[in-house]
C-alpha cells in the first residue's frame, strides 16, 4: 500500500513570496496518477494538477508541478490571497486512491 | 450544468444504516472513461478516498476501513451514485463527497460534489 507523506504540515508565507510543497511516496510511483488538489474552508476540493505537472482547466499558471518517481513538488510562484488554503497530493493506483494528509499553506 | 449534488447524509446511532445519493447532471454518466467515487473527511481531518465504481458498475472497490460494511452502486438510468453505509462506527463520521475520475489522459478527480455530513452518535 502507497502512503504519501506531505511536508511542512503547515507553511507560513506572505502575499507575494513563493510556495514550495513536497509530497513523498513511499514508493516508486507513476507519474501519470500523481495529482494535487486545493480545498478551502467549508468547499469541496479542486483539482490543481495532474500526471504530476499538466495544470487543469482555469488554473492560474502561477502554479506548477513537478516531480517523479517518489518526490513532487507542488510550486505557487508568487502567492496571492486567494491562494491560502490546504493542498493534498493524490496517487491512484491499484484500484484505489491514497491521498497525503494536506499541507496547510497561511498567511504569515 | 456539470454537477454532483450529494444528498442523504444525517445522524445516526451506531450499527445503523444510511443510504447516500449522489445525482449527476450535466454530462453522460455512463462515458467510458468517467469512474465514481466517494470521498470523506472527518472533521478537522484529511480526504480519505472510501469507494469506486467503474462506468459501467461492473468493477468496485474499497478502502480497507469500509470493506464489507459500504457499498457502492450506480443506476445508470437515474445518473445516480449511491453509497450504502451498514454497521456504522463513531470513526465514519465526516462530510462524505462523491467525485468524478476522469481516465486518459488526466486520471485526476476533476468534478466533485458540495458534500454530504454524516454523524455517528449515540
Amino acid at each position: 500500500e502507497i502512503v504519501l507523506t506531505q511536508s511542512p504540515g503547515t507553511l507560513s508565507l506572505s502575499p507575494g513570496e513563493r510556495a514550495a510543497l513536497s509530497c513523498r511516496a513511499s514508493q516508486s510511483v507513476r507519474s501519470s496518477y500523481f495529482a494535487w488538489y486545493q480545498q478551502k474552508p467549508g468547499q469541496a476540493p479542486r483539482l490543481l494538477i495532474y500526471g504530476a505537472s499538466s495544470r487543469a482547466t482555469g488554473i492560474p499558471d502561477r502554479f506548477s508541478g513537478s516531480g517523479s518517481g517518489t518526490d513532487f513538488t507542488l510550486t505557487i510562484s508568487r502567492l496571492e490571497p486567494e491562494d491560502f488554503a490546504v493542498y493534498y497530493c493524490q496517487y491512484y493506483g491499484d484500484s484505489r486512491g491514497t491521498f497525503g494528509q494536506g499541507t496547510k499553506l497561511e498567511i504569515k | 450544468q456539470v454537477q454532483l449534488v450529494e444528498s442523504g447524509g444525517g445522524v445516526v446511532q451506531p450499527g445503523r444504516s444510511l443510504r447516500l445519493s449522489c445525482a449527476a447532471s450535466g454530462f453522460t454518466f455512463t462515458f467510458y472513461n468517467y469512474g465514481m467515487h466517494w470521498v470523506r473527511q472527518a472533521p478537522g481531518k484529511g480526504l480519505e478516498w472510501v469507494a469506486l465504481v467503474s462506468y459501467d458498475g461492473s468493477l468496485k472497490y474499497y478502502a480497507d476501513s469500509v470493506k464489507g460494511r459500504f457499498t457502492i452502486s450506480r443506476d445508470t438510468a437515474r445518473n445516480i451514485l449511491y453509497l450504502q453505509m451498514n454497521s456504522l462506527r463513531a470513526e465514519d463520521t465526516a462530510v462524505y463527497y462523491c467525485a468524478r475520475w476522469i481516465g486518459d489522459p488526466f486520471d485526476a478527480f476533476d468534478l466533485w460534489g458540495q458534500g454530504t455530513m454524516v454523524t455517528v452518535s449515540s
